[in-house]
C-alpha cells in the first residue's frame, strides 16, 4: 500500500496570505488528523476528520480550518497567515479500527 | 489540564547497549499509548504501542512498560543500533481520538 502523502512538501507565504495543505490518506483509511510540529510547541493536534465530519479539534484559533472530502483526502486551511504559523504540518491517517496512526512526510511552511 | 512530557531531552547510549526512553503522563482516564520514532526530515513513525489494561508489551527489539500507578512509560530498546538515532516521542489517546504527544527524546547512538 502507498503511505500518506502531503502537498506540497514545500511552501514559502508572507504575512496575511491564506494557504491550502492536501493530504491523501493510506488506501481504506477513513480517518485523517492533523498536526503542526514547531521546535518550541512540539507536536500539537490541530484535527481530526471521519468520513466526512470534524470528530474532534485542538486549541487552535478558528484560522485554521479543515475538511474531508467522500475518498478521505482532506485539506487544511490556514487564514491570515502569521510568522508563528511557521511550522512542518503533518498528516495522519488511521482506519477505523485502529488507533495506530501513519503519517505522511509533512508540508514545510514558511511564512515571511 | 492534560500532558504527558518527558523525562529527559537527549539521550545518548553506546552502540549494541540498551536504551531506556521515559514518559510521564498525567491523564488517568487515558486508555491507549503509542511510541512514535521522528528522523530527520520525515514524519513520526509508528513504533509500538500498549492499552491500559497491559504493563508490558513486546516487538522487535523494542518493549513498552506501563506503570498506571505512577502514570509513567518507558520505551526499552535491546542493542540499540545507528539506524536508532531518532527523536522519540510518547504520546496518549483518551477518548475522542485526541492524540496529546509528549516534548520528545533524541536519542544518539555512539559507535
Amino acid at each position: 500500500k502507498a503511505g500518506v502523502t502531503q502537498t506540497p512538501r514545500y511552501l514559502i507565504k508572507t504575512r496575511g496570505q491564506q494557504v491550502t495543505l492536501s493530504c491523501s490518506p493510506i488506501s481504506g483509511h477513513r480517518s485523517v488528523s492533523w498536526y503542526q510540529q514547531t521546535p518550541g510547541q512540539g507536536l500539537q493536534f490541530l484535527f481530526e476528520y471521519f468520513s466526512e465530519t470534524q470528530r474532534n479539534k485542538g486549541n487552535f484559533p478558528g484560522r485554521f480550518s479543515g475538511r474531508q472530502f467522500s475518498n478521505s483526502r482532506s485539506e487544511m486551511n490556514v487564514s491570515t497567515l502569521e510568522l508563528g504559523d511557521s511550522a512542518l504540518y503533518l498528516c495522519a491517517s488511521s482506519s477505523q479500527s485502529q488507533l495506530e496512526q501513519y503519517f505522511g512526510p509533512g508540508t514545510r511552511l514558511t511564512v515571511t | 489540564g492534560e500532558s504527558v512530557g518527558l523525562h529527559l531531552p537527549t539521550l545518548s547510549v553506546q552502540e549494541g547497549d540498551n536504551s531506556i526512553i521515559n514518559c510521564a503522563y498525567s491523564n488517568s482516564a487515558s486508555d491507549y499509548f503509542i511510541w512514535y520514532k521522528q528522523e530527520s526530515g520525515k514524519g513520526p513513525q509508528f513504533i509500538i504501542d500498549i492499552r491500559s489494561n497491559m504493563d508490558k508489551r513486546q516487538g522487535q527489539r523494542v518493549t513498552v512498560l506501563l506503570n498506571k500507578t505512577v502514570k509513567h512509560l518507558s520505551l526499552q530498546i535491546a542493542a540499540t543500533q545507528p539506524g536508532d538515532s531518532a527523536v522519540y516521542f510518547c504520546a496518549e489517546r483518551g477518548g475522542g481520538f485526541k492524540t496529546i504527544f509528549g516534548a520528545g527524546t533524541r536519542l544518539f547512538v555512539k559507535a
